[in-house]
């Protein structure tokens, strides 16, 4: 299970630089993933998807990489920019549901100009 | 509107007050879903609409938690005898088709954060 507290994973980096955003999910049955922004004081904000039978996907300046052997996502952002600072979190089809999400732990990503 | 709406925004409730959370979806959406999300936690799912009908309540954390779509659009969260383990922000999330969120096209309000005393 995932473990509790208040603490979030948090990743700085340097305006410009690329960053990588990793997951691990839980469901081996879980076949779509999502990643999701979500800024403060906001709701989740889709920015990537994926499903089971591809393991990689490439949207603007973001690609999502699936490891299904390892359960494991992670998102990469080219050039992150100021704007990219905000908690991610990847998100499954809860065991293959067609509508339950599983979120998992988010990331804090800090960019500093 | 243009989004997901959520009323209130900010909450706060003495232990033991019963609350009520307002979600308007976005107009024409057939699916509704409410999820809960604690400090620094992912949100969990607490319960899906498919137009009026309640097809999932599996995620309310107990009986005190009760939703309900009279209508297929606007959606109450009601929480009876609030307890401090309540407090959380409750987000509202609507999709156009039934079979979300497979589509990928879901979409959050901003939530409404939950504050018990």
């Amino acid at each position: 299970g995932e473990s509790v507290g208040l603490h979030l994973p948090t990743l700085s980096v340097q305006e410009g630089d690329n960053s990588i955003i990793n997951c691990a999910y839980s469901n081996s049955a879980s076949d779509y993933f999502i990643w999701y922004k979500q800024e403060s004081g906001k709701g989740p904000q889709f920015i990537i998807d994926i499903r089971s039978n591809m393991d990689k996907r490439q949207g603007q300046r973001v690609t999502v990489l699936l490891n299904k052997t390892v359960k494991h996502l992670s998102l990469q952002i080219a050039a992150t920019q100021p704007g990219d600072s905000a908690v991610y979190f990847c998100a499954e089809n809860s065991g293959g549901s067609n509508y339950k999400l599983t979120f998992g732990k988010g990331t804090l990503l800090t960019v500093n100009p | 509107g243009a989004g997901v709406s959520q009323s209130p925004r900010y909450k706060v409730a003495k232990r033991g007050q019963d609350v009520a959370l307002r979600c308007d979806p976005i107009s024409g959406h057939v699916s509704l879903f409410w999820y809960q999300q604690a400090l620094g936690q992912g949100p969990e799912f607490l319960t899906y609409f498919q137009n009026e009908a309640q097809l999932d309540k599996s995620g309310l954390p107990s009986d005190r938690f009760f939703a309900e779509r009279p209508e297929g659009s606007v959606s109450t969260l009601k929480i009876q005898r609030t307890q401090q383990e309540d407090s959380a922000v409750y987000l509202c999330a609507s999709s156009l088709k039934g079979n979300a969120p497979n589509t990928g096209e879901l979409f959050f309000g901003e939530g409404s954060r939950l504050t018990v005393l």
